[in-house]
């Protein structure tokens, strides 16, 4: 139980273009799922916390107009990089909470040319 | 954002030797969380701890929960090749509430053929 997928697993996209990432809790309901970016070599950092129905709280330094949080339902919240660019490329991770547990998706690795 | 302080940064073993990795904080925490991430994953759960004092296995893996609740280690005994990737623990701060996760800044861990 408590499976968390990602989707895509990886994309490449042009400077300027716009990219959405979807993390689902498959087994569980997550009413609250967090999006993480990781660069090489380095630990997660939290980008932002997406609450179902409700608007995402973005961590200090994170611009939310360009990282677009949705949390739709009960078991999906999806991240959109608007007007991406080089230095957007990264890991991003998303996780959902099981009482005081977090369980990870498998990651996106998007790369910007 | 806030970091935890994660030591050893890397370690260099040979198959059958028992690894010890910590992580300290300045702050207390009411639960801990030790994960393993692989290249291009997502961090995978290994052991979950929710008291002080807590000593809990998993397998080869042994953790606890430190009394002063700003610190835990993790034990690894007689590793294995798979054992091989990058270790990070993880704390949930006694906010009411938050879920957040405080993340340390990982261990690498290599095997030596």
């Amino acid at each position: 139980g408590a499976v968390v997928s990602q989707h895509p697993s990886w994309v490449i996209c042009k400077s300027g273009t716009s990219v959405k990432i979807e993390c689902r809790s498959l087994d569980f309901q997550a009413t609250t799922m967090f999006w993480y970016r990781q660069f090489p070599k380095q630990s997660l950092m939290l980008m932002a916390t997406s609450n179902e129905g409700s608007k995402a709280t973005y961590e200090q330094g994170v611009e939310k107009d360009k990282f677009l949080i949705n949390h739709a339902s009960l078991t999906l919240s999806t991240l959109t990089v608007t007007s991406a660019h080089p230095e957007d490329s990264s890991f991003y991770i998303c996780s959902a909470g099981i009482t005081d547990t977090q369980y990870f998706g498998p990651g996106t690795r998007l790369t910007v040319l | 954002g806030q970091q935890l302080n994660q030591s050893p940064q890397s370690m260099f073993i040979q198959e059958g030797e028992d690894v010890s990795m910590n992580c300290t904080s300045s702050s207390i925490f009411n639960t801990w969380l030790w994960y393993k991430q692989d290249p291009g994953e997502g961090p995978v759960l290994l052991i979950a701890l929710y008291k002080a004092g807590e000593l809990t296995s998993n397998g080869r893996l042994t953790a606890q929960f430190g009394i002063t609740r700003k610190d835990s280690f993790l034990n690894i005994s007689a590793s294995i090749p798979s054992d091989v990737g990058i270790y990070f623990c993880a704390g949930q701060p006694p906010n009411f509430g938050n879920e957040k996760l405080t993340f340390g800044t990982g261990t690498r861990l290599t095997i030596i053929p």
